[in-house]
């Protein structure tokens, strides 16, 4: 399976823009990039993914390198319910074997 | 009402007891997995179904056993507990849909502790 590499911690002050990093030079053409994050006490919840092209939707941004061997997630104001770890994944579109590896992703702490 | 419904929230138990953790789902998808997440490890996957009639052992399955009761249903057993158990257990569906790209939806985990 195709790896990802992200920072441990990041942090960012309440209504400033985040980048969160990710690494995966190891990525083939079918792998979907997905993101997660994981609130406090709570289950990981979808946030955004690509293939390609940048995308954009109500919780953040997603900007994929374009050899897509890296990719950032985008906070355009980050607020402290922002607080989480952020999983990057890469998903497979094919195949009948399906797994969502979660790593350790990044622990983004958001100062009032 | 949440989507995926873990219970119980938090459980602890003896070393050698007999502990079910249960999900239901009423987002009537096909496909539910079990996860263990440890302080500082992230998400390591335990058993995955993708139809009632499937079960599949994911990354970590020894010590674990699940049942498939129905579409809705999906529920994890530690036959005899150990205290390298302990740890936050999450369920969570999918749906394959058309587009090829698949989401995950989470429960809000069971905190199980093993003496």
């Amino acid at each position: 399976d195709a790896k990802t590499t992200q920072p441990n911690s990041m942090e960012s002050n309440e209504e400033e823009p985040v980048h969160l990093p990710c690494n995966h030079s190891t990525i083939s053409g079918t792998d979907y990039i997905h993101w997660y994050r994981q609130l406090p006490s709570q289950g990981p919840e979808y946030v955004i993914h690509g293939l390609t092209s940048n995308v954009n939707n109500r919780m953040a941004s997603l900007a994929i390198a374009e050899d897509r061997k890296s990719s950032t997630l985008i906070l355009h104001r980050a607020t402290l319910r922002d607080a989480a770890v952020y999983y990057c994944i890469l998903r497979n579109s094919g195949g009948s074997n399906y797994k969502l590896t979660f790593g350790k992703g990044t622990l983004l702490t958001v100062n009032p | 009402d949440a989507d995926v419904t873990q219970t119980p929230r938090n459980r602890i138990t003896k070393t050698g007891k007999r502990i079910m953790l249960e999900c239901s789902q009423t987002k009537g998808h096909d496909r539910m997995y079990w996860y263990r997440q440890d302080p500082g490890l992230g998400l390591r996957l335990i058993y995955y179904s993708f139809d009632v009639k499937d079960i599949n052992k994911g990354e970590i399955s020894d010590g674990y056993s699940v049942s498939r009761q129905a579409q809705a249903k999906f529920s994890l057993s530690l036959e005899s507990a150990i205290p390298n158990q302990t740890a936050l257990y999450f369920c969570a569906t999918s749906d394959p849909g058309s587009s090829g790209v698949e989401k995950l939806f989470f429960g809000s985990g069971t905190q199980l502790s093993v003496l």
